[in-house]
């Protein structure tokens, strides 16, 4: 497609269930991010892959969260015993290249309930 | 560590009306880039202008103008004669230029509502 695709779009969970988001990047991007969205800490980054490798995991809030990428194209969030403070919604951007300030361009997320 | 400052929260203008989004940051680079993006309340994030550290011109597109000033670090953004479709919120966003990537680090978001 012609921009981030993000699936689910919604995910209500029960707390302490696992869940895993995915994201496409625009094809061609090599940079991908996550960022997470919530009402009390905003805009937050977790996570940063250039190709198939993470050079940044700084973001993570605790090791029951981790990403990978395979294929340099889609990755995958994968969040364990989930919390009811992940609710959040959680968002991918993809951009050409790393380093260089180049815009990210956002998926429209996935709105993840903890129930 | 770098920092986006919006310190207002919500702006309600009525149609036609020209309002100023404020954003001011910090950060110890000399290289870095800053963003603003468009928060629709469909939820989607879209990119609205990039600008480098070294580039202090202002710039206008249609509606829109932004005006940086290293001096103070900020990086505002005007929205003349408003449309109720301008109706969102916008996110300043700071990059640092590092060998780990372009992570933004986000303002706080100002909502604007515009009334016909």
């Amino acid at each position: 497609g012609a921009g981030v695709s993000q699936s689910p779009s919604n995910k209500v969970t029960e707390k302490g269930k696992d869940v895993e988001l995915r994201c496409d990047p625009i094809s061609g991007h090599t940079a991908l991010y996550w960022y997470r969205q919530s009402l009390g800490q905003g805009l937050e980054f977790l996570i940063y892959f250039q190709g198939n490798s993470a050079p940044d995991k700084s973001g993570l809030p605790s090791d029951r969260f981790s990403a990978e990428r395979t294929g340099g194209s889609v990755s995958t969030l994968t969040i364990q015993r989930t919390q009811q403070e992940d609710s959040a919604v959680y968002l991918c951007a993809s951009s050409l290249a790393e380093g260089v300030g180049q815009p990210q361009h956002f998926g429209d997320g996935t709105r993840l309930s903890i129930l | 560590a770098q920092k986006v400052t919006q310190a207002q929260t919500e702006i309600s203008v009525v149609e036609k009306e020209d309002v100023t989004l404020d954003c001011v940051y910090e950060t110890r680079d000399t290289t870095y880039y800053l963003f603003w993006y468009k928060q629709p309340p469909s939820g989607e994030l879209v990119f609205l202008i990039r600008r480098n550290s070294f580039d202090e011109q202002n710039e206008i597109s249609g509606r829109y103008s932004w005006n940086f000033q290293k001096s103070t670090s900020s990086f505002n953004f005007t929205i003349t004669a408003s449309q109720v479709v301008d109706s969102a919120v916008y996110f300043c966003a700071l990059s640092e230029k590092k060998s780990s990537g372009d992570k933004l680090t986000f303002g706080t978001g100002t909502r604007l509502a515009v009334r016909p």
